[in-house]
């Protein structure tokens, strides 16, 4: 079963604009990571925020964690052709378990 | 640093063999997961290692789904007598555990598997 939900589900946007996408969950977490899969390819690590941080920050991206709600954010700014992908967030949770639980993925197209 | 790596990288069988796939995780990594993904979803759990034990398996791993981790190193994930619906891409991950609020893990470029 998919823990997390992204949405929306598909994005496209022109070069340089910037490309925010966003993913609920639905039970309490020690950590949320963010991956890029190109298609057919494996899934490439982003950025991973804890449960007791707000935001992180790496290079372009911006990714955001609200608890109360069960959602977090990935920003990516100034958009490039090469950033179209898929991106997935996973959740960790459970005690010492991690098993990380992907979501629906969103599928981001950057227009040149 | 050489990654996770997966052999093979893709794999054409006939309904009703056995498949076998390899993941050499990156070294001294001491969790290894196996997911599955098929087209337009996301990575699905099936199972992790923490060493050479197999601490969890998904309702995903029917009994003809198997995987080893002997002596805490490569992994192995064999699919005895393949159905249709086995045909996906298998990925694998590893991750260092440090403390308590998680681990970032790293994926494999996964193994394809067709069954035809």
């Amino acid at each position: 079963s998919q823990q997390g939900e992204e949405d929306p589900q598909a994005l496209s946007i022109q070069e340089g604009e910037n490309a925010t996408m966003n993913c609920s969950y639905k039970t309490s977490i020690n950590n949320l990571q963010w991956y890029r899969q190109n298609s057919g390819r494996g899934l490439v690590h982003l950025i991973l925020i804890r449960s007791n941080e707000r935001e992180k920050h790496s290079g372009r991206l911006r990714v955001t964690l609200d608890t109360s709600k069960k959602s977090s954010s990935l920003l990516i700014t100034a958009s490039r052709a090469a950033d179209t992908a898929s991106y997935f967030c996973a959740t960790g949770s459970g005690s010492g378990t991690y098993k990380y639980i992907f979501g629906t993925g969103t599928r981001l197209k950057v227009l040149a | 640093d050489t990654g996770v790596s997966q052999d093979p990288r893709h794999k054409i069988t006939k309904r009703g063999q056995n498949v076998t796939f390899r993941c050499d995780p990156i070294s001294e990594h001491n969790r290894l997961y196996w997911y599955r993904q098929t087209l337009g979803q996301g990575p699905e759990f099936l199972t992790y290692f923490q060493n050479e034990a197999q601490l969890e398996k998904s309702r995903l791993l029917s009994d003809r789904f198997s995987a080893e981790r002997p002596k805490g190193s490569f992994s192995t994930l064999e699919i005895q007598r393949t159905e249709q619906g086995d045909s996906a891409m298998y990925l694998c991950a590893s991750s260092l555990i440090q403390g308590f609020s998680g681990n970032t893990i790293y994926f494999g470029e996964g193994s394809w598997l067709t069954v035809v």
